[in-house]
C-alpha cells in the first residue's frame, strides 16, 4: 500500500503557483520523497525528489517539513500543460539497491485559464 | 535516441490468448519494472527485475509472467489466467540509488 496521502483533486488558475500537499507521517529515516506526474495516457514523468532539505529544479520546488511527515510540491507558475495527476511517493533509496515505486491515486491538478 | 521503448502502443487480443508486451531500454539501467494501470487508478506493480536472470513478483503478479535474459529487455506475458487483462501497461527502468525512474509511453491492451 502507498505510504502517502494526497487530496484527490485540486484546481489552480493559470499563472498562479500550484501547491500540492502530501502527508507521509510514517516515513522512515532512509526514505526519500519523490514526485512524479502523469499526463493523460502517457507514462509518468519524474519531477523532483528530496530527503530532508528543500529542493528546487527547473520544474518545481519541494518543501519538506522539519519532521519530514509532510511535504509540498510547488509549481511556481502553473500553465495549462501542467494539468496532470501528481503522485507523491516515499521510497528507500540505497546504493546498489532498487526498491520499486509504490503509487497511490495521486492528486489530479486542473489548471484553469 | 536514448530511452525506453514499449511496443505496440495499442494491442487487441481475443479472450483466452496469451500476449507478450515488449519493453526495451538503452539506458544501461539494471532495474526494470512492469506496472498496470486501470482507469482512474494509480499504478500497480506486476513484476520487477533488479538484474539479468532474476525477477520478483509485485502486488498483482497472478496471470502474468516475465523473463530477463538480457539487460536491455524485460518482456511481459499476459496469460489466459489473467481474468481481467484489459488495462494500460507501463514499463519503467531505474539506475539505482536515489536516482529517478524512467517510464515508457505504455501499451494499451484490450481483450475482446
Amino acid at each position: 500500500d502507498a505510504k502517502t496521502t494526497q487530496p484527490p483533486s485540486m484546481d489552480c488558475a493559470e499563472g498562479r503557483a500550484a501547491n500540492l500537499p502530501c502527508n507521509h507521517s510514517t516515513i522512515s529515516g532512509n526514505e526519500y520523497v519523490y514526485w512524479y506526474r502523469q499526463i493523460h495516457s502517457q507514462g509518468p514523468q519524474y519531477i523532483i525528489h528530496g530527503l530532508k532539505n528543500n529542493e528546487t529544479n527547473e520544474m518545481a520546488s519541494l518543501i519538506i517539513t522539519e519532521d519530514r511527515k509532510s511535504s509540498t510540491l510547488i509549481l511556481p507558475h502553473a500553465t495549462l500543460r501542467d494539468t496532470a495527476v501528481y503522485y507523491c511517493i516515499v521510497r528507500v533509496a540505497a546504493v546498489g539497491g532498487n526498491t520499486p515505486l509504490v503509487f497511490g491515486k495521486g492528486t489530479r491538478l486542473s489548471v484553469i485559464a | 535516441d536514448g530511452g525506453i521503448t514499449q511496443s505496440p502502443k495499442y494491442l487487441f487480443r481475443k479472450e483466452g490468448q496469451n500476449v507478450t508486451l515488449s519493453c526495451e531500454q538503452n539506458l544501461n539501467h539494471d532495474a526494470m519494472y512492469w506496472y498496470r494501470q486501470d482507469p482512474g487508478q494509480g499504478l500497480r506493480l506486476i513484476y520487477y527485475s533488479q538484474i539479468v536472470n532474476d525477477f520478483q513478483k509485485g502486488d498483482i503478479a497472478e496471470g502474468y509472467s516475465v523473463s530477463r535474459e538480457k539487460k536491455e529487455s524485460f518482456p511481459l506475458t499476459v496469460t489466459s489466467a489473467q481474468k481481467n487483462p484489459t488495462a494500460f501497461y507501463l514499463c519503467a527502468t531505474h539506475r539505482g540509488g536515489s536516482t529517478e525512474a524512467f517510464f515508457g509511453q505504455g501499451t494499451r491492451l484490450t481483450v475482446v
